[in-house]
């Protein structure tokens, strides 16, 4: 079955980076994209960005561009994202979800979601 | 961006009674080469992730009982739960993959009368 497995929970300063990884099974990674989607406490479901699971073709949300960078390690089924200068407001969980084809286009499938808090 | 809007932002309901949730884009979401509108459903209950309920408007995914249906077309759309059970407590998203960013409603929390 499909499965998105992210690592754990970070505790990070502002002004820190963090970085997740999201470990895919159960389908061919490279057939897929990956996308990152982030919920704030209170806040609705918002999209980051879009990489392609078999090359090197991505989207980014304009609201992040600068300091989010996803990569993508086809031959381990892995996809990461990395979000820089955090700050309070960057409290969220953030999930990757997987896109129903190669495009940047429907979410099927969510990972469990990863937990930063960014605190002084 | 496509702006979604979701009413009403909580809804209670009693057990086997009908839950109406509505979404609106603030344009349209119709990508005519599928004929197909690009707006999809996920429920998320407390403490998990989203799980994808329709997409294209109106197809529910495998698994996903009758009693949850959707309609809609334009920037006009619908999620039904015919008869509310217990397990359908939930927050429901509705959301657009017509274009990047790809954007979502701001939810409808579902509980029980």
């Amino acid at each position: 079955q499909v499965q998105l497995v992210q690592s754990g929970a970070e505790v990070k300063k502002p002004g820190a980076s963090v970085k997740v990884s999201c470990k895919a099974s159960g389908f061919t990674f490279s057939d897929h994209g990956v996308h990152w989607v982030r919920q704030a406490p209170g806040q609705r479901l918002e999209w980051m960005g879009w990489i392609n699971g078999g090359s090197d073709n991505t989207k980014y949300s304009q609201k992040f561009q600068g300091r989010f960078t996803m990569t993508r390690d086809t031959s381990a089924s892995s996809a990461s994202m990395e979000l820089s200068s955090l700050r309070s407001e960057d409290t969220a969980v953030y999930y990757c979800a997987r896109g129903q084809d190669s495009g940047a286009s429907l979410i099927d499938y969510w990972g469990q979601g990863t937990l930063v808090t960014v605190s002084s | 961006d496509i702006v979604m809007t979701q009413s009403p932002d909580s809804l209670a309901v009693s057990l086997g009674e009908r839950a109406t949730i509505n979404c609106k884009s603030s344009q349209s979401v119709f990508y005519s080469p599928s004929d197909v509108h690009h707006l999809a459903w996920y429920q998320q209950k407390p403490g998990q992730s989203p799980k994808l309920l329709i997409h294209g408007a109106s197809t529910r995914e495998s698994g996903v009982p009758d009693r949850f249906s959707a309609s809609g077309s334009g920037t006009d759309f619908t999620l039904t739960i015919s008869s509310l059970q217990a397990e359908d407590v939930a927050v429901y998203y509705c959301q657009q993959y017509y274009n990047s960013p790809l954007t979502f409603g701001g939810g409808t929390k579902v509980e029980t009368k």
